[in-house]
């Protein structure tokens, strides 16, 4: 079965400018959970959709936002870039529980000029 | 979240069995011990998950000691394919996200 499709693989923004990151879960799959990793941080929790609501959300300033459709797909959104958020964006879904395991995708990588 | 404490590298000839401690003594009754892996260039990938008893799956096996305050992930044959960043997390069912650490870091020589 199909994995876990994240667009674009690659992007590059200016500061200030906003950008959109798409992520299409494992069919069947609810939830979606979106992370960023950057060398410094390592793996962030940034927040988790379900059924198009969000159910749990990381620190992160209100730049970063997301919603989910009712089809599962998910979008993350940030504006106003800044140069520190150039990083590897992931994307990972569920069944609606983490207890059977997620499922990542291969991430986007976003880098702020 | 429960903190964990994980070697920061570990090295394993191929073939042989490889031992990846992970220790969690802040653990509650209720949380879960998840491992992921995240080989170069991709995502995270689950590997093996457990409670209160030992877990084996086709990928790896998990050991849980008795008080729960330590696992280990045992890769019974490494392959190079092994090679690659493990995250133990500790998680509670219904807290539907993953707190990452700095995980181990395994190199496979060959």
């Amino acid at each position: 079965k199909a994995g876990v499709t994240q667009t674009p693989r690659y992007l590059i923004k200016t500061r200030g400018q906003q950008v959109t990151l798409s992520c299409s879960p494992i069919s069947g799959h609810r939830s979606v959970s979106w992370y960023q990793q950057t060398p410094g941080q390592g793996l962030q929790f940034l927040f988790e959709y379900f059924s198009e609501t969000q159910r749990n959300k990381g620190n992160f300033p209100g730049r970063f936002s997301g919603r989910q459709f009712s089809n599962s797909r998910s979008e993350m959104n940030v504006s106003t870039l800044e140069l520190g958020d150039s990083a590897l964006y992931l994307c990972a879904s569920s069944l609606g529980t983490g207890l059977y395991g997620y499922t990542f995708g291969s991430g986007t990588r976003l880098t702020v000029v | 979240d429960a903190k964990t404490t994980q070697p920061n590298s570990m090295e394993s000839n191929e073939e042989e069995p490889v031992h990846l401690p992970c220790n969690h003594s802040t653990i509650s009754g209720t949380d879960y011990i998840h491992w992921y892996r995240q080989l170069p260039s991709q995502g995270p990938e689950y590997v093996i998950h457990g409670l209160t008893s030992n877990v084996n799956n086709r990928m790896a096996s998990l050991a849980i000691a008795e008080d729960r305050k330590s696992s280990t992930l045992i890769l019974h044959r490494a392959t190079l394919r092994d090679a690659a960043v493990y995250y133990c997390i500790i998680s509670n069912f219904g807290n539907e996200k993953l707190t990452f650490g700095t995980g181990t870091r395994l190199t496979i020589i060959p």
